[in-house]
């Protein structure tokens, strides 16, 4: 069955430190990928986004993502992680196929946590 | 900027009751969507609309029913309410057509969410 996996359903890491949040997918042909942040309370907002070219792709606030074919996974990872970016992160996947639309299949989330 | 806009952040209903979330976009965007978020589960599409008048059942749509009567508003009902049915409830919208003519795949933008309690 085509699915999106987050292994780690919590992470604790702290300030300062690098973070790198996983994602792998179940699909025949490589979907369009995505990765979005929820803050407490908030809605979600788009961190970055990977289409097709080159496998390793820039968001906002720092983030960067890597598309490894191979490894069916598109890890979200930051170099020195801040207080503020405590919060819900949701990888997110659209089939590439005629008839796939534009729907969102989400992962289940990884829920990080910063230590000061 | 992208404004998506839910009606209610938060929301107590009884059950049997008849429950309408409602969202709004400003950007003349094509597709909307409503998601419910639980945790462990992620988010789960619920129903989504390409166009006026058109829905398409997502992968949760029992006990649901939706209206898109408008292209900015698109209304998520809930027939009889269920103490199962407590949950957030996010609605987004994207630009592209979607549906079985498939399409450009465009961002979605999501509002903050309404959290429904039905007790």
């Amino acid at each position: 069955a085509q699915s999106v996996t987050q292994p780690d359903i919590h992470i604790t890491v702290s300030e300062g430190a690098s973070l790198e949040l996983r994602c792998n997918y179940s699909y025949g042909a490589t979907p369009y990928l995505f990765w979005y942040v929820q803050s407490p309370g908030q809605g979600l907002q788009l961190l970055l986004k990977y289409f097709s070219g080159d496998t390793l792709v820039q968001g906002i606030k720092g983030f960067e993502a890597e598309f490894k074919r191979s490894q069916s996974s598109f890890n979200l990872r930051k170099p020195s992680v801040h207080w503020s970016d405590a919060a819900e992160y949701f990888c997110a996947v659209v089939p590439l196929i005629t008839g796939g639309g534009n729907k969102l299949t989400f992962g289940t989330g990884t829920q990080l946590k910063v230590e000061l | 900027d992208v404004k998506v806009t839910q009606s209610s952040r938060y929301l107590v209903k009884r059950t049997g009751e008849k429950v309408f979330l409602e969202c709004v976009q400003d950007m003349d965007h094509e597709n909307m969507f409503w998601y419910r978020q639980d945790p462990g589960l992620g988010l789960r599409l619920i129903y989504f609309s390409y166009d006026v008048k058109m829905k398409e059942k997502g992968d949760i749509p029992e006990g649901y029913s939706v209206s898109r009567e408008k292209k900015e508003r698109f209304s998520l009902i809930l027939e009889s309410a269920s103490t199962n049915q407590t949950s957030m409830y996010l609605c987004a919208s994207s630009l592209a057509r979607g549906g079985l003519a498939g399409g450009i795949i465009d961002i979605q933008y999501f509002g903050a969410g309404t959290r429904l309690s039905v007790l």
